[in-house]
């Protein structure tokens, strides 16, 4: 059974930083590109960064590209998100989920972690 | 950027009647468009691919259609467990997805 476990995240100042990291089982994790994708409170989905099984491919939403870095640990069978220079709009729910090495829809999410930026 | 817009923002139906849930891109998708289910405190679940494919195990009251701009998700019998906000998503521009801000379905 894939399982996605996030974690890391709470409530920081704006400036802040933090550190999201995401733990996968159930499937052979460095076979897999990977995403992150967000929901502020009572809002819609947002997709944040992609990057692929060897690291060799990444992509960012233009809201949060120079701010946030995506990365993985595929020994660790481990995703992790960067966020840096934390705005108020960062605040939301951020999943994990299985990504593809091609236009495919979303199969696998995590069950999330909440980002509160605020003072 | 490929802008998803869906209509109506909310849906009042009668358990055991049928609904009818729309998706409009700002250009075509081709039939790279999927929806997904999320009920409160849950992640998104996907419901259908490739804009009319069923995901495993899901239920035939569900079906999608459409092709290009123009898209619908029907249910064709609600059932109490149904009762949630639906998202039309496109992975024509992968990985760049874009999702329709969502469609709440509940109890008239």
């Amino acid at each position: 059974e894939v399982q996605l476990v996030e974690s890391g995240g709470h409530l920081v100042q704006p400036g802040g930083s933090l550190r999201l990291s995401c733990a996968a089982s159930g499937f052979t994790f460095s076979r897999f590109s990977m995403n992150w994708v967000r929901q502020a409170p009572g809002k819609g989905l947002e997709w944040v960064s992609y990057i692929s099984r060897s690291s060799s491919i990444i992509y960012y939403a233009d809201s949060v590209k120079g701010r946030f870095t995506i990365s993985r640990d595929n020994a660790k069978n481990s995703l992790y998100l960067q966020m840096n220079s934390l705005r108020a709009e960062d605040t939301a729910m951020y999943y994990c989920s299985v990504g593809s090495e091609s236009p495919s829809p979303i199969d696998y999410w995590g069950q999330g972690t909440l980002v509160t930026v605020s003072s | 950027e490929i802008v998803m817009t869906q209509s109506p923002a909310t849906l009042s139906v009668s358990p055991g009647e049928r609904a009818t849930l729309s998706c409009r891109a700002s250009q075509s998708v081709s039939s790279n468009l999927a929806w997904y289910q999320q009920k409160p405190g849950q992640a998104p679940m996907l419901l259908i691919y490739g804009a009319s494919a069923r995901a495993t195990g899901l239920p035939a009251r569900f079906s999608g259609s459409g092709s290009g701009t123009e898209f619908t998700l029907t249910i064709s019998s609600l059932q109490s467990e149904d009762f949630a906000i639906y998202y039309c998503q496109q992975y024509n521009s992968w990985p760049r997805f874009t999702f329709g801000p969502g469609t709440k379905v509940d109890i008239k």
